[in-house]
């Protein structure tokens, strides 16, 4: 397997712009996690979903963030409108039923000027 | 909030034994303790996990203290491409990606 594969891995967009972070989990993985990390707060869970239900969100920071997850081999984090302070490496990861391991992707790194 | 608490950064010798401390004192009787690391520009990857007794992988040792307070992981041989932030997280026996990472150390291996 290829393992998580995140895309684009590097995104440059003005501000105010849309922008929208793809992930493709590990296939048989029922458990997707989105994550944010910058210098200032670490690595940050955002949202995750089970078996393509999103469980939690309570870590998204405000309306203008959203996820899908359209099917089990496909993951979407949305910013509209973006804001320089969106600027950070989103990461990806997914994990098996009931696992004690996840696996991430190499991330998004994104620049909102 | 993290749950852990770890030095920002630790230097280690090529070769030598690297021993990075995490201290868990609010850990409750069902959680386990997870080490993940993350190399420069890569995302985070998972080591080693355990509840109380000692565990070894291919990759590293985890020691964890007979009251569950505090844990140590160890790399055995260090090598250069071990530098890179190390954390140690805190959770259910079926965390997944569920995570919450603290600051984690910094190990530097230096030849």
């Amino acid at each position: 397997d290829a393992g998580v594969i995140q895309s684009p891995r590097h995104e440059v967009t003005e501000m105010g712009q849309e922008v929208t972070l793809r992930c493709k989990p590990i296939s048989g993985h029922n458990s997707l996690f989105w994550y944010r990390q910058t210098m200032m707060r670490g690595l940050e869970l955002l949202i995750y979903f089970n078996n393509n239900v999103p469980i939690d969100d309570s870590g998204m920071p405000e309306d203008r963030f959203s996820a899908k997850m359209p099917n089990a081999s496909f993951s979407t984090l949305k910013i509209q409108p973006s804001e320089p302070r969106d600027s950070a490496v989103y990461f990806c990861a997914s994990s098996f039923p009931g696992s004690t391991e996840a696996f991430f992707g190499q991330g998004t790194r994104l620049t909102v000027v | 909030d993290a749950k852990t608490t770890q030095p920002p950064s630790m230097d280690c010798a090529e070769g030598r034994a690297a021993n990075l401390p995490c201290n868990h004192s609010t850990i409750s009787g069902n959680e386990y303790v997870y080490w993940y690391r993350q190399i420069h520009s890569q995302g985070p990857q998972y080591i080693i996990h355990g509840l109380k007794n000692n565990e070894t992988n291919e990759m590293a040792s985890l020691i964890i203290t007979e009251d569950r307070k505090s844990s140590t992981l160890i790399l055995p041989h260090a090598t250069l491409r071990d530098t890179a932030v190390y954390y140690c997280i805190t959770g259910g026996d079926n965390q997944g990606g569920k995570l919450i990472f603290g600051q984690g150390t910094e190990l530097s291996v230096k030849p």
